[in-house]
């Protein structure tokens, strides 16, 4: 079975800074890989996905991600964070077509003005 | 284009009773996911629906049960309420082929009292 694990719970980046949220997958065959967005009280939005080819997929809002397979990884990134980015943070697996989403447990990410 | 709309939005429900949830997935979705969120956790899959049946099932008791309609449309049943089944309840459509990717709805907050 699938799993998922984001090590950090809660990250506080300055406005302006830049940010990595890292995730980390199990599953045995190649994955499909996602990350969502949730603000306060709402439900969830794609950023981004991947599903195969090129290992750097570019997403909504300037975020970017890399699949490293040997280190069964898809950290989220942003070269400049804005206040408007602060939220909670959730990569998912999802296995092969029909079958349903692992998520990790999410990282709380606070702005700095 | 609408996106995934769930109704309702909050409800308050005693121990014991009985909740229905609904959801109406993206236009030209087909398939139906539900999901449940805990406080501070991620979201955990319920169950999924894909022409009228349930094809996938999560870790989840009998009491939690779902249906889907001809018109795509799902709901999602839940018997004898625990105070543990306080949650965010996230319904999320997609496509049973091609893109893999679930869009999702606002989500139901239900408070068990």
């Amino acid at each position: 079975a699938q799993s998922v694990t984001q090590p950090d719970i809660h990250i506080t980046v300055s406005e302006g800074a830049s940010l990595e949220l890292r995730c980390n997958y199990s599953y045995g065959a190649t994955p499909y890989l996602f990350w969502y967005v949730q603000s306060p009280g709402q439900g969830l939005q794609l950023l981004l996905k991947y599903f195969s080819g090129d290992t750097l997929v570019q997403g909504i809002k300037g975020f970017e991600a890399e699949f490293k397979r040997s280190q069964s990884s898809f950290n989220l990134r942003k070269p400049s964070v804005h206040w408007s980015d602060a939220a909670e943070y959730f990569c998912a697996v999802g296995a092969n077509y029909g079958q349903n989403f692992v998520f990790g447990p999410g990282t709380r990410l606070s702005v700095l003005p | 284009d609408a996106g995934v709309t769930q109704s309702p939005t909050h409800l308050i429900k005693t121990r014991g009773q009985q909740v229905t949830l609904r959801c109406s997935p993206k236009s030209g979705h087909d398939t139906v996911s539900w999901y449940q969120q805990a406080l501070g956790q991620g979201p955990q899959f319920i169950f999924q629906y894909y022409e009228e049946e349930e094809r996938q099932r999560g870790n989840f008791p009998d009491r939690f049960s779902g249906h889907q309609f001809p018109n795509y449309s799902s709901e999602l049943n839940v018997n004898a309420l625990l105070l543990g089944d306080s949650a965010l309840y996230l319904c999320a459509s997609s496509l049973a082929t091609g893109a893999y990717e679930q869009y999702f709805g606002p989500g139901t907050r239900l408070t068990v009292t």
